[in-house]
């Protein structure tokens, strides 16, 4: 069974564009939650989504927004890309909203976002 | 809102011994405790969960006691192998808001 999958593994932007981050959960689960990663820090909290509505949310700036589909692959997008966006972005999938409290999470290994 | 400190050092130790890391938060809502290790270039793994009811748990080789006066969580490795070698994570889960926060982990390395 295949685990969470990402895409793209490494993406380059300049300063001020979009970008749009994709997420495809473990089959089965059907939430999914977004962190962002800076070299040397934890995981950030970015949203978590539940059947399509969103459960959860850190504190970033509204640039940041997500959303999840019927078959609960879910897509992050970036508007106006500073260079400070500039980190790992990371998904995680969950088979119920507390599910992840209770068995944990499911990571994927990431999107390398680079802004230039 | 919630803050989770961990060994900000790095720690290193000798293989076969008992490898101690420390969690510690602040204000405490509703959670769960976990642990999880990450290796470079890759996401996180789950590794073990502590109720806020629980006082500690063992997994294998793995210990994580959970103290909510003290607001802490100790994680330990017994009999470690450098293939233990990694960063650990700390993280509060708030099932009520939907949140999860890490800490910014502890990078372990064991010497054989």
């Amino acid at each position: 069974d295949a685990g969470v999958t990402q895409s793209p593994t490494h993406l380059i932007k300049t300063r001020g564009q979009h970008v749009t981050l994709r997420c495809s959960p473990i089959s089965g689960h059907k939430s999914v939650s977004w962190y962002q990663q800076v070299l040397g820090q934890g995981p950030q909290f970015i949203f978590q989504y539940y059947e399509k509505e969103e459960r959860g949310r850190g504190n970033f700036p509204d640039r940041f927004s997500a959303r999840q589909f019927p078959n609960y692959s879910s897509e992050l997008n970036v508007n106006a890309l500073l260079l400070g966006d500039s980190a790992l972005y990371l998904c995680a999938s969950s088979l119920a909203q507390g599910a992840g409290a209770n068995y944990g999470y499911t990571f994927g290994s990431g999107t390398r976002l680079t802004v230039v | 809102s919630q803050k989770i400190e961990q060994n900000s050092e790095a720690l290193n130790i000798q293989e076969g011994k008992t490898a101690t890391l420390t969690c510690n938060y602040t204000n405490y809502s509703p959670a769960y405790l976990q642990w999880y290790r990450q290796d470079p270039g890759r996401g996180p793994v789950f590794l073990l969960l502590i109720r806020e009811n629980e006082k500690e748990k063992r997994k294998e080789r793995l210990k994580v006691t959970f103290d909510t006066t003290l607001k802490q969580s100790l994680f330990h490795i017994t009999a470690s192998q450098p293939a233990d070698s990694a960063t650990y994570l700390c993280a509060l889960i708030n099932t009520n808001a939907g949140k999860s926060t890490f800490g910014d982990g502890t990078t372990l390395t064991v010497k054989p």
